[in-house]
């Protein structure tokens, strides 16, 4: 059974520019979850998809950043226009069920640098 | 609110040392506890976890224990190899958010 995988594993872009991050989660899999890693701090949690639906995005840090899954499928994470404050490392992460104990696979991240 | 602390690293230790990272966490509730390991060049994997007091997880030779009198859930291991250096991450499931909570994360680095 194939992984959570993300693309692109790195990206470099410019100040202002557009950036999509893709996640795939793995099959059948109904939650999907993005968290940022900034400069070396903690992982933060920034939305958590069921199916298609946002359940929860309190941790987006403001409107430039937009997330979809459609289809309950895929996701993508845009960022426009980017700042240099969102360089960090992107993780994307699903799983089968909801509750306390449930396990979140993590793909193996994006990594985003603002220049 | 919630949080998790680690002991900042790096950690630096040779070949066959006993390896502890501290971690405790504040929390609502009795959440289930997780640390993940990130290896050089990789995603996050997860390494073990516990879901009530008094559980311990254990894998590839690491240990924690749910400690919910002190909201510990220390990592710990007999004999570190090379192959061991890594990022380890604390972290705990926000009941009713679903979401994880991490901590920083420790740099191991296990030499020779």
């Amino acid at each position: 059974e194939a992984g959570v995988t993300q693309f692109p594993s790195h990206s470099v872009i410019e100040k202002g520019q557009t950036v999509t991050l893709r996640c795939d989660p793995i099959s059948g899999h109904d939650n999907l979850y993005w968290y940022r890693r900034v400069m070396g701090k903690e992982i933060k949690f920034l939305l958590h998809f069921v199916k298609e639906s946002k359940q929860d995005e309190s941790g987006m840090p403001n409107n430039r950043f937009l997330a979809e899954r459609t289809g309950g499928t895929y996701s993508t994470l845009k960022v426009q226009p980017a700042e240099l404050e969102d360089s960090g490392v992107y993780f994307c992460a699903s799983s089968s069920e909801r509750g306390g104990s449930e396990t979140q696979y993590f793909g193996p991240g994006t990594r985003l640098l603002v220049l | 609110g919630n949080s998790v602390t680690q002991m900042e690293g790096p950690v630096t230790l040779s070949e066959e040392a006993f390896l502890t990272i501290n971690c405790t966490y504040t929390a609502t509730g009795y959440p289930s506890l997780f640390w993940y390991v990130q290896y050089p060049g990789e995603g996050l994997q997860l390494l073990l976890k516990a879901t009530k007091a008094d559980d311990k997880g254990s894998n590839k030779g690491f240990e924690a224990t749910y400690r919910k009198e002190t909201t510990s859930f220390h990592l710990e291991k007999g004999s570190v190899q090379v192959s061991d250096s890594a990022v380890y991450f604390c972290a705990f499931f926000s009941g009713g958010y679903n979401k994880l909570i991490f901590g920083a994360g420790t740099r191991l680095a296990v030499h020779p």
